[in-house]
């Protein structure tokens, strides 16, 4: 059974940092890309940033560019989330995301998510 | 950026008939003639949930009443018929180029 959860999430004040991670088990992890996708209290869903299967590429949405990190650790099956300069718009409920590739990209199983409130 | 439409914002429905929601793409998602719009479910206090992939493929475990269609830039999600359990959010979402896109989301009640 395919398992993603998330850790990391909590208060944080606006300009400082927080990392959250991605526990996965059931599947293969370094067989995948795997992406985060966030939800704002009340809001869509937005696509946060994507990592290949062997952590060769990154992509990330033009808000979150220069600010945030993918990573991955194949050989602990983790995926990382390294927020830095945080903003009061970043808070958001944080979804870990297994992204299927071989036609197309959606995201076939997801975590619980984890919370992430900036504030001060 | 791809953007994508969704309409209406929500919807109430009666058990039993039919709920359609609507996706437009502002351009083509199509990549060698597979249009790679997909659909999530997303009911209450939960984790979204993929339901259709690559415009009208189920994912596993999801019934037949769920189906997707294309016309054009307009992709639709047909839910028929209507249970109490399909209480929920529904999103499309473009796979064809980063970013990666969703839209506005649809919420669907029960009449």
């Amino acid at each position: 059974e395919v398992q993603l959860v998330e850790s990391g999430g909590g208060l944080v004040q606006p300009g400082r940092s927080m990392k959250l991670s991605c526990a996965a088990s059931g599947f293969t992890f370094n067989n995948y890309d795997m992406a985060w996708v966030c939800q704002a209290p009340k809001k869509g869903l937005e696509w946060v940033a994507t990592i290949s299967y062997d952590g060769s590429s990154t992509y990330y949405r033009d808000s979150v560019k220069g600010r945030f990190t993918i990573s991955r650790d194949n050989a602990k099956s983790t995926l990382y989330l390294q927020m830095d300069s945080l903003r009061s718009e970043d808070t958001a409920t944080y979804y870990c995301a297994r992204q299927e590739t071989t036609w197309g990209w959606y995201f076939d199983f997801w975590g619980p998510g984890t919370m992430v409130t900036v504030s001060s | 950026n791809i953007v994508l439409t969704q309409s209406p914002a929500s919807l109430a429905v009666i058990l039993g008939q039919k709920a359609t929601i609507s996706c437009t793409a502002s351009e083509s998602v199509n990549k060698f003639g597979i249009n790679l719009m997909h659909w999530y479910q997303q009911k209450p206090g939960q984790l979204p949930k993929i339901l259709i992939y690559n415009e009208f493929s189920r994912a596993p475990g999801i019934p037949a009443r769920f189906s997707g269609d294309e016309a054009e830039l307009n992709f639709t999600l047909t839910i028929e018929p209507v249970e109490a359990d399909d209480v929920a959010t529904y999103y499309c979402q473009q796979g064809l180029t980063f970013p990666l896109t969703f839209g506005s989301g649809t919420k669907l009640e029960i009449k």
